[in-house]
């Protein structure tokens, strides 16, 4: 069981705008910046946002993040089939004093 | 550019003791603030934090794993090696390793492990 905790699945239609949730506590999201991945199996997950709604160079801006109290979001809009594959949330924990993760969430685009 | 690369034994039997070693290139361990953290991923399952290594040869543990792990950097050839003892089967998992730095982690493509006799 994860620390932190995102739905597993999440569907779409192209074109479509898709929200992936991810739940936390005081320790972690409550009291630092809430990181967002796209992993797609055999290969190194890829940084998406930072810093709750920060967005790397080259990662469009169909995807946008947002934070409030223990929760953080992700947004996908303009859904596209290349978008179809795993995101997990990754936070620093206080308590653990170590990285804590989302359980992950499946996007599949229909 | 930015690169870990995890290398080690892909199938290692009950008991035995695994060591990892990730090589890095596009940055120092020696810069302020940087670490190095290892974690892996059973099939199927969630990403488990593992270990961290900081650019002061700082050390933190997973608190379930600690009395299992050892994590340690050479600088100089800019790998960070974990070893991880007394493998058991639940321990199979795909083992990343990830630069941390600014809050964020870059990551390695991974490496899959398999404990079985």
């Amino acid at each position: 069981q994860s620390v932190l905790t995102q739905p597993p699945a999440a569907s779409g239609t192209p074109g479509q705008r898709v929200t992936i949730s991810c739940s936390g506590s005081s320790s972690n999201i409550g009291s630092r910046t809430v990181n967002w991945y796209q992993q797609v199996p055999g290969t190194a997950p890829k940084l998406l946002i930072y810093s709750d709604n920060q967005r790397p160079s080259g990662v469009p801006d169909r995807f946008s993040g947002s934070k409030s109290g223990t929760s953080a979001s992700l947004a996908i809009s303009g859904l596209q089939s290349e978008d179809e594959a795993d995101y997990f949330c990754a936070v620093w924990d206080d308590s653990l004093n170590g990285w804590v993760f989302g359980g992950g969430t499946k996007l599949t685009v229909l | 550019q930015i690169t870990l690369k995890e290398s080690g034994p892909t199938l290692v039997k009950p008991t035995q003791t695994l060591t990892l070693t990730c090589t890095f290139s596009g940055f120092s361990l020696s810069t302020r603030d940087m670490n190095v953290a290892w974690i892996r991923q059973p099939p199927g399952k969630a990403l488990e934090w593992l270990a961290l290594i900081r650019w002061n040869d700082d050390e933190h543990y997973s608190p379930s794993l600690k009395n299992r792990l050892t994590i340690t950097k050479d600088t100089s050839k800019n790998q960070v090696v974990l070893t991880m003892t007394n493998m058991d089967p639940v321990d199979t998992a795909t083992y990343f390793c990830a630069r941390d730095f600014d809050w964020k982690l870059n990551w390695g493509q991974g490496t899959m492990v398999t404990v079985s006799s």
